[in-house]
């Protein structure tokens, strides 16, 4: 069973339009994540909630908006893509950021966006 | 300076070498420190986390944490060439936190 997942796999899309990106977790935990991995395989946080509540909003531009239903889903809507978004976003879970240490994140299998 | 930095190969060892992979941190208060493991176009997976000074081992993989001189290793004992990936280092940077920097990766080559 897959623990973190995510939908599409891939997605290729014109400049100017709006796409969504859908994340589902089913271990349990009340953290979630998106980060963006670039062509140069640097990967990097974008945003992060806990049981709904945003927690992590990095400096990311606005046409980027997180949204989660509940504990278990956290989409990323991105409008107006540009070209620049291309990259490879990840999904990701933890227990419990307030674990403290030892609190781990397990990633979903990526979403690969390409902006023509 | 970046903020977690690794060398980014390739490392090239023979199968059933030791590869030593090495990370440095520039966040002084950085709490915990995770090694995870990516294949081309797949997930980084996690291989191991370490937050205490001194060594952890888990089966082939051992972490070794220096906190004075801001220093985190992977030693991995009898490399396979299923070992042949990128070895992404990462940071917690504070308390009740868990923002994760991400070091650029290594790329590990294990050679038969």
């Amino acid at each position: 069973d897959t623990a973190v997942s995510q939908t599409p796999k891939y997605l290729v899309t014109q400049m100017g339009n709006d796409k969504s990106i859908k994340c589902e977790q089913n271990l349990g935990h009340d953290t979630m994540y998106w980060y963006k991995q670039d062509s140069k395989k640097f990967l990097k946080i974008m945003f992060s909630y806990n049981n709904k509540e945003l927690i992590i909003n990095e400096t990311v531009p606005n046409r980027f908006s997180p949204k989660s239903p509940d504990k278990a889903h956290l989409n990323l809507h991105i409008n107006s893509l540009e070209l620049g978004d291309s990259a490879v976003y990840f999904c990701a879970s933890s227990q419990d950021f307030r674990a403290g240490v030892t609190d781990t994140q397990y990633f979903g299998p990526g979403t690969r966006l390409t902006v023509l | 300076q970046k903020e977690v930095e690794q060398n980014s190969g390739p490392l090239s060892v023979p199968e059933g070498a030791i590869a030593s992979l090495n990370c440095t941190y520039s966040d002084r208060g950085s709490q915990s420190f995770f090694w995870y493991r990516q294949y081309s176009g797949k997930s980084p997976e996690l291989i191991m986390f370490i937050y205490s000074n001194g060594d952890k081992e888990d089966g082939r993989f051992t972490a070794q944490l220096n906190k004075a001189s801001q220093y985190v290793s992977l030693l991995i004992r009898d490399s396979q060439p299923s070992d042949s990936a990128t070895y992404l280092c990462a940071v917690n940077i504070g308390y009740n936190t868990d923002k994760l920097i991400f070091g650029t990766g290594t790329r590990l080559q294990v050679f038969p």
